[in-house]
């Protein structure tokens, strides 16, 4: 079974741009959820997606949006880069939402802002 | 103060030596989780449990829910267990909170 995806690996944007990525998860999962880690700050929760839904938010302005399509790929976007957008973002699939399920995280997509 | 505290930050380690990681959390959580990043940023999740203990090869995983406290053990150490372990709670509202990560080093 192919493990979760993202793409692009590497990214460099300057500040006031706008960026999309992308999260392909595990064949079967419906789960989707997006973090990102900086040195400062540490690995964050940005939002999860299930079902084509979102399921819950964690403590980010309004220009970090995602969503998930029909086969449960999901894309996160970032408006108006701004520096310290400058991250490491990851996201995880599970087959179910919530508590107790097991989440197996993608390779992550490293987003360098000047 | 943070709501998922681990410690240490860092540590050192000769090959064979028993490790010791330490979570402690304020808030009420559904599920604990271990995880374990690599240069490179690929996270791997070792465990997830809500009681008890769990053991995966050398690896083990130990909750107290009532000391709000978990540990992770390495016995055995190896270079290949080099990493970054990070702790993670699920809340009571499903959301994921991390701790700041152990800094693991284990030299031959």
């Amino acid at each position: 079974k192919a493990g979760v995806t993202q793409t692009p690996r590497y990214l460099i944007k300057t500040r006031g741009q706008q960026v999309t990525l992308s999260c392909s998860p595990i064949s079967g999962h419906r789960s989707v959820s997006w973090y990102q880690q900086t040195p400062g700050q540490g690995l964050q929760f940005l939002f999860e997606y299930f079902s084509e839904t979102q399921r819950n938010k964690g403590n980010f302005p309004g220009r970090f949006s995602g969503r998930q399509f029909s086969n449960s790929r999901s894309e996160m976007n970032v408006s108006t880069l701004e520096l310290g957008d400058s991250a490491l973002y990851l996201c995880a699939s599970s087959f179910q939402a919530g508590a107790y399920n097991e989440q197996f995280f993608g390779p992550g997509t490293r987003l360098t802002v000047l | 103060k943070n709501e998922v505290e681990q410690s240490p930050q860092n540590l050192t380690a000769q090959e064979g030596e028993f490790i010791t990681i330490n979570c402690s959390y304020s808030v009420g959580i559904s599920a604990l989780h271990w995880l374990q990043q690599h240069p490179g940023g690929g996270i791997v999740s070792l465990f997830m449990l809500s009681s008890g203990k769990k053991k995966h090869g050398r690896l083990i995983a130990t909750i107290n829910i009532q000391e709000k406290h978990s540990s992770l053990h390495i016995t055995a150490s190896h270079p290949r267990d080099s990493a970054v372990y990070i702790c993670a709670v699920e809340t009571n509202t499903d959301k994921l909170i991390f701790g700041t990560g152990t800094r693991l080093q284990v030299f031959p």
